[in-house]
């Protein structure tokens, strides 16, 4: 039992690359979400996924895009990389979108010249 | 608007002494409230959470919390801190109706031997 992976675990771009973050969970979650983490702000949500095929903004989705591709996988897009999207990012998984703890992958540090 | 502070960026304890991370939310209705911890280059993990009931809850690694509605506040404690337990602390509010959890801004707690 995997939990939540995460690939790649680091990865370096320039400005106006694109790049597409793979989540995979193995703990038959309805719920899955994307959160960047940056020094001095906490985690921060992206997008999410209440259930499969269903996807709501985040906080910060500007600059983002999510494919909920079926129930295990939730991937996120970067169609444009910037310097400001240079963070460490993490998939999280839970039950469902309640009163649920959420389970949290290892993160992905990506840094954007 | 609806939020969470942790309002120490670090607290430092003696191995053995009590330790309080504070935690403190503005939401509107009941909230549901999270605490996880995060090692070095890891994920986060879950460490307990208030849904309704008993205003102490207890959790992984022998830390528990304590819920004061009137004081909208959810500080996590521990009676006899370990240097392991060295690690950054984040409180998490899912506000009532909502499926999106508000993260505070984390706080380091340094045990020293």
């Amino acid at each position: 039992n995997a939990g939540v992976t995460q690939t790649p675990k680091f990865q370096v771009l320039k400005t106006g690359q694109s790049m597409t973050l793979q989540c995979a969970q193995d703990m038959n979650h309805n719920s899955m979400y994307w959160y960047r983490q940056d020094p001095g702000m906490g985690l921060r949500l992206i997008y999410y996924s209440a259930s499969e095929g269903t996807t709501d903004k985040g906080e910060v989705p500007n600059g983002y895009n999510v494919s909920r591709l079926n129930k295990r996988e939730f991937s996120l897009r970067l169609e444009s990389a910037a310097p400001s999207q240079t963070s460490v990012y993490f998939c999280a998984s839970s039950v469902g979108p309640s009163y649920n703890e959420q389970f949290f992958g290892p993160g992905t540090r990506l840094t954007v010249l | 608007a609806q939020s969470v502070a942790q309002p120490e960026d670090q607290v430092n304890v003696a191995e053995g002494n009590p330790l309080t991370v504070k935690c403190t939310y503005s939401v509107s209705g009941n909230p549901y409230l999270f605490w996880y911890v995060q090692y070095p280059n890891r994920g986060l993990q879950f460490l307990l959470k208030y849904i309704t009931g008993d205003n102490l809850v207890k959790g992984s690694y022998g830390f528990e919390a304590e819920f004061n509605k009137s004081q909208t506040s959810f500080h996590l404690k521990k009676p006899s801190a370990l240097v392991s337990d060295s690690a950054l602390y984040f409180c998490a509010v899912r506000p009532y109706n909502t499926d999106k959890l508000i993260f505070g801004t984390g706080t380091r707690l340094q045990v020293f031997p």
